[in-house]
Protein backbone atom coordinates (compact mmCIF):
# COMPACT_ATOMS: atom_id res chain seq x y z
CA UNK A 1 0.00 0.00 0.00
CA UNK A 2 1.42 3.47 -0.96
CA UNK A 3 2.13 5.38 2.38
CA UNK A 4 3.55 8.10 4.08
CA UNK A 5 4.13 6.89 7.90
CA UNK A 6 5.31 9.40 10.25
CA UNK A 7 6.89 8.18 13.77
CA UNK A 8 6.00 8.05 16.82
CA UNK A 9 2.56 9.43 16.36
CA UNK A 10 2.11 11.05 19.74
CA UNK A 11 5.06 12.29 22.24
CA UNK A 12 4.91 14.12 25.28
CA UNK A 13 8.51 15.42 26.27
CA UNK A 14 10.38 17.96 28.06
CA UNK A 15 12.19 21.41 27.13
CA UNK A 16 15.58 20.32 25.80
CA UNK A 17 15.33 17.11 25.39
CA UNK A 18 16.32 16.19 21.72
CA UNK A 19 13.93 14.58 19.91
CA UNK A 20 13.39 12.87 16.14
CA UNK A 21 10.12 12.64 14.31
CA UNK A 22 10.78 9.54 11.89
CA UNK A 23 9.17 9.96 8.65
CA UNK A 24 9.10 6.89 5.27
CA UNK A 25 7.55 7.37 2.09
CA UNK A 26 7.31 3.83 -0.09
CA UNK A 27 6.30 5.55 -3.41
CA UNK A 28 9.46 6.53 -4.74
CA UNK A 29 9.03 10.35 -4.77
CA UNK A 30 12.03 12.49 -4.72
CA UNK A 31 9.75 15.60 -2.94
CA UNK A 32 9.26 15.53 0.81
CA UNK A 33 8.21 18.05 3.43
CA UNK A 34 7.51 18.84 6.90
CA UNK A 35 4.62 20.63 8.23
CA UNK A 36 3.49 22.24 11.23
CA UNK A 37 -0.23 22.56 12.15
CA UNK A 38 -1.45 25.55 14.75
CA UNK A 39 -5.03 26.38 15.34
CA UNK A 40 -6.13 29.14 13.20
CA UNK A 41 -2.38 29.38 11.39
CA UNK A 42 -3.55 25.91 9.00
CA UNK A 43 -0.13 24.08 7.90
CA UNK A 44 3.14 26.26 7.69
CA UNK A 45 5.77 24.47 5.70
CA UNK A 46 8.95 23.94 8.21
CA UNK A 47 11.72 22.41 5.38
CA UNK A 48 11.08 20.28 2.90
CA UNK A 49 13.69 18.38 0.37
CA UNK A 50 13.47 18.16 -3.31
CA UNK A 51 16.07 14.88 -3.07
CA UNK A 52 18.40 12.78 -1.54
CA UNK A 53 20.92 15.32 -0.10
CA UNK A 54 19.12 18.80 -0.83
CA UNK A 55 16.79 20.58 1.67
CA UNK A 56 15.49 23.49 2.00
CA UNK A 57 13.89 26.12 4.68
CA UNK A 58 10.14 26.60 4.81
CA UNK A 59 8.34 29.47 6.16
CA UNK A 60 8.67 28.13 10.10
CA UNK A 61 12.45 26.59 9.89
CA UNK A 62 13.59 27.92 13.49
CA UNK A 63 14.31 24.99 15.81
CA UNK A 64 14.41 22.22 13.67
CA UNK A 65 16.65 20.51 11.59
CA UNK A 66 16.16 17.78 8.95
CA UNK A 67 17.98 15.20 6.64
CA UNK A 68 17.89 13.61 3.21
CA UNK A 69 20.17 10.55 3.36
CA UNK A 70 17.91 7.79 1.67
CA UNK A 71 14.92 9.03 -0.58
CA UNK A 72 12.39 7.22 1.36
CA UNK A 73 13.15 8.74 4.71
CA UNK A 74 13.09 12.67 6.01
CA UNK A 75 13.46 12.87 10.18
CA UNK A 76 12.51 15.73 11.72
CA UNK A 77 15.05 16.67 14.09
CA UNK A 78 14.25 19.04 16.97
CA UNK A 79 17.39 19.72 19.01
CA UNK A 80 16.06 21.73 22.17
CA UNK A 81 12.81 21.57 22.11
CA UNK A 82 10.49 24.66 23.76
CA UNK A 83 7.07 24.70 24.35
CA UNK A 84 6.34 27.20 21.63
CA UNK A 85 7.40 23.39 19.50
CA UNK A 86 3.94 22.09 20.85
CA UNK A 87 1.78 21.03 17.71
CA UNK A 88 0.43 18.69 15.25
CA UNK A 89 3.36 17.67 12.46
CA UNK A 90 2.80 16.49 9.08
CA UNK A 91 5.08 15.08 6.92
CA UNK A 92 4.55 14.96 3.06
CA UNK A 93 5.83 13.40 -0.43
CA UNK A 94 4.86 14.42 -3.73
CA UNK A 95 5.41 13.13 -7.10
CA UNK A 96 4.67 16.47 -8.63
CA UNK A 97 1.13 17.50 -7.90
CA UNK A 98 -0.42 16.40 -5.55
CA UNK A 99 0.98 15.96 -1.99
CA UNK A 100 0.79 13.24 -0.01
CA UNK A 101 0.51 13.60 4.00
CA UNK A 102 1.72 11.50 6.53
CA UNK A 103 -0.80 10.90 9.27
CA UNK A 104 0.45 13.31 11.88
CA UNK A 105 2.62 13.30 14.93
CA UNK A 106 1.09 15.17 18.34
CA UNK A 107 4.35 16.37 20.00
CA UNK A 108 3.69 18.18 23.56
CA UNK A 109 6.69 20.32 24.87
CA UNK A 110 6.44 20.35 28.53
CA UNK B 1 0.47 39.03 3.51
CA UNK B 2 -2.16 36.15 4.35
CA UNK B 3 -2.33 34.31 0.63
CA UNK B 4 -4.89 31.95 1.62
CA UNK B 5 -7.80 33.41 3.04
CA UNK B 6 -11.06 31.57 4.56
CA UNK B 7 -13.27 33.50 6.23
CA UNK B 8 -15.52 31.34 7.84
CA UNK B 9 -13.99 29.62 10.67
CA UNK B 10 -17.38 27.14 11.19
CA UNK B 11 -20.08 26.47 9.44
CA UNK B 12 -23.15 23.57 9.86
CA UNK B 13 -25.36 22.67 7.37
CA UNK B 14 -27.73 19.69 7.31
CA UNK B 15 -27.79 16.42 5.71
CA UNK B 16 -28.56 16.39 1.67
CA UNK B 17 -28.43 20.07 1.40
CA UNK B 18 -24.84 21.71 -0.70
CA UNK B 19 -22.62 23.49 1.05
CA UNK B 20 -20.06 26.37 0.02
CA UNK B 21 -16.80 26.99 1.61
CA UNK B 22 -15.07 30.16 0.64
CA UNK B 23 -11.31 30.61 -0.33
CA UNK B 24 -9.79 33.44 -1.77
CA UNK B 25 -6.80 33.52 -2.44
CA UNK B 26 -3.52 35.81 -3.22
CA UNK B 27 -0.76 35.63 -5.92
CA UNK B 28 1.26 37.57 -8.51
CA UNK B 29 1.85 34.29 -10.09
CA UNK B 30 0.22 33.67 -13.71
CA UNK B 31 0.89 29.85 -13.12
CA UNK B 32 -0.43 28.47 -9.25
CA UNK B 33 -2.54 25.65 -8.43
CA UNK B 34 -5.40 25.40 -5.74
CA UNK B 35 -5.43 22.75 -3.57
CA UNK B 36 -8.93 21.82 -1.07
CA UNK B 37 -7.80 19.28 1.91
CA UNK B 38 -10.06 17.17 4.74
CA UNK B 39 -9.30 16.98 7.53
CA UNK B 40 -11.74 14.88 10.09
CA UNK B 41 -11.24 14.64 14.10
CA UNK B 42 -8.85 11.53 13.05
CA UNK B 43 -6.35 14.52 12.38
CA UNK B 44 -5.05 12.37 8.27
CA UNK B 45 -5.04 15.07 5.14
CA UNK B 46 -7.39 13.82 3.06
CA UNK B 47 -6.71 15.05 -0.57
CA UNK B 48 -10.62 16.21 -2.09
CA UNK B 49 -10.14 18.38 -5.25
CA UNK B 50 -7.57 20.23 -7.51
CA UNK B 51 -8.02 23.15 -9.80
CA UNK B 52 -5.07 24.78 -11.94
CA UNK B 53 -4.73 28.44 -13.10
CA UNK B 54 -5.02 27.59 -16.72
CA UNK B 55 -7.40 24.87 -16.37
CA UNK B 56 -10.72 26.42 -17.77
CA UNK B 57 -13.39 24.07 -16.62
CA UNK B 58 -14.28 24.27 -13.05
CA UNK B 59 -12.89 20.38 -11.25
CA UNK B 60 -14.89 18.50 -10.37
CA UNK B 61 -14.50 15.00 -8.05
CA UNK B 62 -18.27 13.53 -7.01
CA UNK B 63 -19.73 15.02 -4.80
CA UNK B 64 -17.12 17.90 -4.71
CA UNK B 65 -16.59 20.82 -6.99
CA UNK B 66 -14.48 23.86 -6.83
CA UNK B 67 -16.19 26.99 -8.05
CA UNK B 68 -12.73 29.07 -9.72
CA UNK B 69 -13.70 32.56 -10.31
CA UNK B 70 -10.07 33.60 -11.34
CA UNK B 71 -10.63 37.14 -11.57
CA UNK B 72 -12.33 37.07 -8.11
CA UNK B 73 -8.92 35.10 -6.98
CA UNK B 74 -11.60 32.80 -5.26
CA UNK B 75 -11.69 29.34 -5.59
CA UNK B 76 -14.63 27.53 -3.49
CA UNK B 77 -15.34 24.36 -2.68
CA UNK B 78 -19.02 23.21 -2.99
CA UNK B 79 -20.33 19.97 -1.35
CA UNK B 80 -23.36 18.58 -2.72
CA UNK B 81 -25.34 16.50 -0.85
CA UNK B 82 -24.06 16.61 2.19
CA UNK B 83 -23.41 13.70 4.10
CA UNK B 84 -22.70 13.23 8.27
CA UNK B 85 -19.62 12.02 7.40
CA UNK B 86 -18.47 15.32 5.74
CA UNK B 87 -18.08 16.77 9.35
CA UNK B 88 -14.78 17.76 9.46
CA UNK B 89 -12.18 20.54 9.01
CA UNK B 90 -11.60 21.91 5.42
CA UNK B 91 -8.54 23.49 4.61
CA UNK B 92 -8.04 25.59 1.51
CA UNK B 93 -4.00 25.53 -0.11
CA UNK B 94 -2.40 27.04 -2.91
CA UNK B 95 0.87 26.13 -4.78
CA UNK B 96 2.46 29.06 -6.62
CA UNK B 97 4.10 28.84 -9.93
CA UNK B 98 7.82 27.64 -10.35
CA UNK B 99 9.61 31.23 -11.03
CA UNK B 100 8.08 32.75 -7.95
CA UNK B 101 9.88 30.45 -5.22
CA UNK B 102 6.72 29.07 -4.09
CA UNK B 103 6.72 25.81 -6.26
CA UNK B 104 7.99 23.79 -2.97
CA UNK B 105 5.36 24.26 -0.47
CA UNK B 106 1.45 24.34 0.11
CA UNK B 107 0.28 27.73 1.46
CA UNK B 108 -2.49 27.15 3.50
CA UNK B 109 -5.46 28.89 5.09
CA UNK B 110 -6.69 28.86 8.72
CA UNK B 111 -9.41 26.44 7.54
CA UNK B 112 -13.41 25.88 8.36
CA UNK B 113 -14.95 23.26 10.55
CA UNK B 114 -18.12 22.22 8.84
CA UNK B 115 -20.78 20.47 11.15
CA UNK B 116 -23.40 18.63 8.69
CA UNK B 117 -26.35 18.02 11.32
CA UNK B 118 -29.19 15.09 10.83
Amino acid sequence: EAQVTQNPRYLITVTGKKLTVTCSQNMNHEYMSWYRQDPGLGLRQIYYSMNVEVTDKGDVPEGYKVSRKEKRNFPLILESPSPNQTSLYFCASSPGLEQFFGPGTRLTVL
Amino acid sequence: AQKITQTQPGMFVQEKEAVTLDCTYDTSDQSYGLFWYKQPSSGEMIFLIYQGSYDEQNATEGRYSLNFQKARKSANLVISASQLGDSAMYFCAMREGFFSGGYNKLIFGAGTRLAVHP
